[in-house]
């Protein structure tokens, strides 16, 4: 069965740092183009980051220098570290599977900037 | 950046009826749109990619159209499952920077 699963969220002050993980099954991270989306509480939902299969990396300019995507063939994992994190960083993290549009999505991993 | 408007932010139907959200983006993306259903505390779902192209398993009832800059995501007789938020997404090839409309929160 095709899944991800995140993991690394949770509360954290600003100025902080956390490292979200994404665990594929059912296919390799490394082959495809993967990707990251938040959402904010009672918000909609905006675009964070995306990795290339070739390992070209794009960010949004809300996280660009302060966030880093990347992955880890040999674990199947996709990563985001995130920098400098600020109150307007708060959301559900997903992690998804590009393939012509997000095609797989995991649950979701709440993170929380606040004092 | 690409804009992405959707309309309207909210549609009351009821079941049976047949419901049309749109989606315009500011610039010409082709048949780069993608549309999502979204229900309270879950992940999104993919139901149709290059505007007209139902994701396997979809029901038939949603069918998407447009190209350019007008998109329209239409379901057929509304099912009490299908009451959910959607969103419209442009992932034009040519820019990574791909962009969400604002949703429209379907409710009975």
């Amino acid at each position: 069965e095709v899944q991800l699963v995140e993991s690394g969220g949770g509360l954290v002050q600003p100025g902080g740092s956390l490292r979200l993980s994404c665990t594929a099954s059912g296919f390799t991270v490394g082959d495809d183009y993967m990707t990251w989306v938040r959402q904010a509480p009672g918000k909609g939902l905006e675009w964070v980051s995306l990795i290339y299969s070739g390992d070209t990396t794009y960010y949004a300019d809300s996280v660009k220098g302060r966030f880093t995507i990347s992955r880890d063939n040999s674990k199947n994992t996709l990563y985001l570290q995130m920098n400098s994190l600020r109150p307007d960083d708060t959301a559900v993290y997903y992690c998804a599977r590009d393939r012509d549009a997000f095609d797989v999505w995991g649950q979701g991993t709440m993170v929380t900037v606040s004092s | 950046d690409i804009q992405m408007t959707q309309s309207p932010s909210t549609l009351s139907a009821s079941v049976g009826d047949r419901v049309t959200i749109t989606c315009r983006a500011s610039q010409n993306i082709w048949s780069w749109l993608a549309w999502y259903q979204q229900k309270p505390g879950k992940a999104p779902n993919l139901l149709i990619h290059k505007a007209s192209t139902l994701k396997s398993g979809v029901p038939s009832r949603f069918s998407g159209s447009g190209s350019g800059t007008e998109f329209t995501l239409t379901i057929n007789s509304l099912q009490p499952d299908d009451f959910a938020t959607y969103y419209c997404q442009q992932y034009n090839g040519h820019s990574p920077a791909y962009t969400f409309g604002q949703g429209t929160k379907l409710e009975i």
